[in-house]
């Protein structure tokens, strides 16, 4: 089966770093996307990572290790629009994306 | 067009009837695809379209769900005998597919709510 585990909920503080984690168990791996989702609107694109390591994009960094079966994406200099649902998912196919619950950051001052 | 569009954004329904659901994706994106998100639930799969043909319909819940695209553009999303169950945002998805890294952009969703 498929399977990706994320912590529900986070609190975090504005200025400060913030790692949430995601592990998954697949039945195949083509690579892992994190995506940020406000309260009411569209997911949008974050990362993508398909080799091991780290990939740094301006406040936003995500790691994947694959022989653990785990990413983290961690966020710099947190600002409060920076709240909302962080969801991680794992290409299992070609095409095909498999989504975890999510976590719910909030940023507070 | 500039994004993903979905319409109706919000739709009300009774138990027992039919809805159809629109997905406008990004001019020249071959690949588009169905979501549902529950209350507090993850992104579940629903169906994924190259071109006009669906090579993989199995997230589709029951035989209700239904789902074409045209002109490897516009795609309809069609729900048969609605239950309250079906409640749900239901999200659209397009990309270039073809390449590994086929980022999914996604549009602002239908709200369905079953009565």
């Amino acid at each position: 089966g498929q399977n990706i585990d994320q912590p529900t909920e986070m609190t975090a503080t504005e200025g400060a770093i913030v790692q949430i984690n995601c592990t998954y168990q697949t039945s195949g791996f083509n690579g892992l996307f994190w995506y940020q989702q406000h309260a009411g609107e569209a997911p949008t694109f974050l990362s993508y990572n398909v080799l091991d390591g780290l990939e740094e994009k301006g406040r936003f960094s995500s790691f994947l290790s694959r022989s653990k079966g785990y990413s983290y994406l961690l966020l710099k200099e947190l600002q409060m629009k920076d709240s909302a649902s962080y969801l991680c998912a794992v290409k299992t196919g070609a095409n095909n994306l498999f989504f975890g619950t999510g976590t719910r950051l909030t940023v507070i001052p | 067009g500039a994004g993903v569009s979905q319409s109706p954004s919000n739709k009300v329904t009774e138990k027992g009837k039919d809805v159809e659901l629109r997905c406008d994706p990004i001019s020249g994106h071959t690949a588009l695809y169905w979501y549902r998100q529950s209350l507090g639930q993850g992104l579940e799969f629903l169906i994924y379209f190259q071109g006009n043909s669906a090579p993989d319909k199995s997230g589709l819940p029951s035989d209700r769900f239904s789902a074409e695209r045209t002109g490897g553009s516009v795609s309809t999303l069609t729900i048969q005998r609605t239950q309250q169950e079906d409640s749900a945002v239901y999200l659209c998805a397009s990309s270039l597919a073809g390449t590994l890294y086929n980022e999914q952009f996604f549009g602002p969703g239908t709200r369905l709510t079953v009565l």
